[in-house]
């Protein structure tokens, strides 16, 4: 079974740039997570989408990044502009349920992103 | 507000030393509790989880840990460090319900001495 694909692996843009990443989850997950880890910390949830409708977003700044899933598939997290907070490991997950909790997430190798 | 602590920032022990890292979860009711591990540059790999049922649950690499309501602890435990074992370690509440995500502790960093 295929993993979670995300690109680009790494991106350095300067403040008030903007950014996208690209994420594909496992196939047949319907549900995705877009998480973010700055250094030194847990990762942070920022959006869940259950097939192509968002769960939740309450921690997504929003005058700021924004997220779509196309079709209930694959997923862009967008930046716009950066900030040098937002200088982080951005991951993405999946799981093949949204209720209930007991379904385990699949987490992608992240793109870190560098704000200058 | 619903949290994961992990009480150790960094962790050393020596190889073939026993280990356990500490977690505690806040909320009256019990979550779903998972613990993952995250090599450097690499996304997060699942070890063990805990539903329901049998505290003590055995994982992938020889890890387990043990859930314990009413200390809200889930523990996890190695008998016996491996080199390899050196990453970064996250315990993760999920409460259910009909947004179910996970929350993620700040992180347990092992380094492991030869």
């Amino acid at each position: 079974e295929a993993g979670v694909a995300q690109s680009p692996r790494y991106k350095i843009i300067e403040k008030r740039q903007s950014v996208a990443f690209w994420c594909n989850p496992i196939s047949g997950h319907a549900t995705l997570y877009w998480y973010q880890q700055i250094l030194g910390q847990g990762p942070k949830l920022l959006i869940q989408f259950q097939n192509n409708g968002v769960v939740d977003d309450s921690q997504l700044p929003k005058d700021r990044f924004s997220a779509e899933r196309l079709k209930g598939v694959d997923s862009t997290l967008k930046i716009q502009p950066a900030k040098l907070e937002d200088s982080a490991v951005y991951l993405c997950a999946s799981s093949r349920h949204r209720t209930g909790g007991s379904t385990e997430a699949f987490f992608g190798q992240g793109t870190r992103l560098t704000v200058v | 507000a619903q949290s994961v602590t992990q009480p150790d920032i960094h962790i050393t022990v020596s190889e073939g030393a026993s280990l356990e890292l500490r977690c505690n979860y806040s909320y009256g009711a019990t979550p779903y509790l998972f613990w993952y591990v995250q090599s450097p540059g690499q996304g997060l790999q699942l070890l063990l989880k805990y539903f329901s049922g049998d505290t003590l649950v055995q994982g992938i690499k020889g890890f387990e840990a043990e859930f314990k309501r009413s200390q809200s602890s889930f523990n996890l435990r190695k008998p016996s460090v491996h080199w390899s074992d050196a990453a970064e370690y996250f315990c993760a509440v999920n409460y259910g319900g009909s947004q179910g995500n996970l929350i993620f502790g700040k992180g347990t960093k092992l380094s492991v001495k030869p």
